[in-house]
This record gives structure tokens, C-alpha cells and sequence, in this order.
């Protein structure tokens, strides 16, 4: 186990089309999350997972986004119909729910969209 | 809600100088309060946090309630310290708020 990967790295996209971003956790973490970074600023939460369910959603996440974690392990970010405004790094995170909040996140390495 | 300033972007000290970065936070209550670095080329990850009162690579960060501040500090910086950090803090029970971060080089 290597820690947090994601898939790809790096996307480019034409403005209008869908994405879809992978994100595999450490095995043992039954939290997962995912934060958006653009330029500037710090990574902004989007969504987390608590095993396979969805515990919350931020209003950033249109309904154009959509977060699935079907079998509590890897999670899938969907992007439809992409805008610019979209571009930016897309981070996932892992933590492991002893009873008592956790914040100590491991993150992956991110998935930078560039959209075009 | 719960909000993180960090009121520097950029930050520049010479190898050996004190290093202080500053964040400000708004939270009712008693915070919990956390520090993230990224190093060039790597995976943003936990610094320290406030609860363990530890020093990390020579870095402290003290919750100050009545100025609602939790600096990091290090009293001689190293060039391996340049990296970008962020300030974070819990919202709800389940997620945290990142400050704006500040890229801290430090000059040889």
C-alpha cells in the first residue's frame, strides 16, 4: 500500500465534455474525501464518504458533479459537461474513523484538470 | 462559520533567521487547530497539530484563544523548510477548512 493514488495525474478536457477522476485510499481508511485547489488558494472541500456512504456534499459541488464510493473502497469524481471554471487540482484524501474525529488526512497527489 | 486567515502569501527569510507564518481563525468554541505542508513536487501533508503540543522539524505552533491565532514558529530556518503551508481547522465534525496558505522560501 502506497498511500493515496489518483488517476490520471493530469487531464485535459474540451469545454462541454465529461470527466471522470479515480481515486484509491489506504485499505484500513473508512473515510474518503475529496477537496478542490485552485490557483491561490488553499484545497476547499467538496465531498466525503464514510465507507460506501455520502455523508455530505458542499454547495460547490453543482449537479454537474457527482461522488460515488460503491463498495466503501476506491471513489469516482464525475464532472459533466465541464466549464472553465472547473479547471483546477482535484484532491482526495483518506482518514481512518477511530471514534473520535480525525483529521490527520492522507492526501493523494492530486488530479490537475485543465480545461479547454 | 468557521473561517482561516492566512494574511501572507508570501513569506521570505534567510537560512538560520526566525520563521513565524501567521493564521487567524474565526470558531466558537474550543478549535482544534492544524497545520498542512506541501513540499515542491510532493503531497500536501499534516505538519503538526495543536492538540499533541509537539515540535515538528523544529516547528511549534501555540493556540492563542485570546487573539484566536495559532502561528507556526521555528527559531532558525533551514532551506528544506521552503515549502507552501496551510493553517486548517475543523468544520462540523467532519471536514476541514484550509487558510489561503503561504509559500515560505527561505533564503541561503
Amino acid at each position: 500500500d502506497t498511500g493515496v493514488s489518483q488517476d490520471p495525474r493530469h487531464k485535459i478536457t474540451k469545454r462541454g465534455q465529461n470527466v471522470t477522476f479515480r481515486c484509491d485510499p489506504i485499505s484500513e481508511h473508512n473515510r474518503l474525501y475529496w477537496y478542490r485547489q485552485t490557483l491561490g488558494q488553499g484545497p476547499e472541500f467538496l465531498t466525503y464518504f464514510q465507507n460506501e456512504a455520502q455523508l455530505e456534499k458542499s454547495r460547490l459541488l453543482s449537479d454537474r458533479f457527482s461522488a460515488e464510493r460503491p463498495k466503501g473502497s476506491f471513489s469516482t469524481l464525475e464532472i459533466q459537461r465541464t466549464e472553465q471554471g472547473d479547471s483546477a487540482m482535484y484532491l482526495c484524501a483518506s482518514s481512518l474513523d477511530t471514534g473520535y474525529p480525525n483529521y490527520g488526512y492522507t492526501f493523494g497527489s492530486g488530479t490537475r484538470l485543465t480545461v479547454v | 462559520a468557521q473561517r482561516v486567515t492566512q494574511p501572507e502569501k508570501l513569506l521570505s527569510v534567510f537560512k538560520g533567521a526566525p520563521v513565524e507564518l501567521k493564521c487567524n481563525y474565526s470558531y466558537s468554541g474550543s478549535p482544534e487547530l492544524f497545520w498542512y505542508v506541501q513540499y515542491s513536487r510532493q503531497r500536501l501533508q499534516l505538519l503538526l497539530r495543536h492538540i499533541s503540543r509537539e515540535s515538528i522539524k523544529g516547528f511549534t505552533a501555540d493556540l492563542n484563544k485570546g487573539e484566536t491565532s495559532f502561528h507556526l514558529k521555528k527559531p532558525f530556518a533551514q532551506e528544506e523548510d521552503s515549502a507552501m503551508y496551510y493553517c486548517a481547522l475543523p468544520q462540523g465534525a467532519q471536514k476541514l477548512v484550509f487558510g489561503q496558505g503561504t509559500r515560505l522560501t527561505i533564503n541561503p
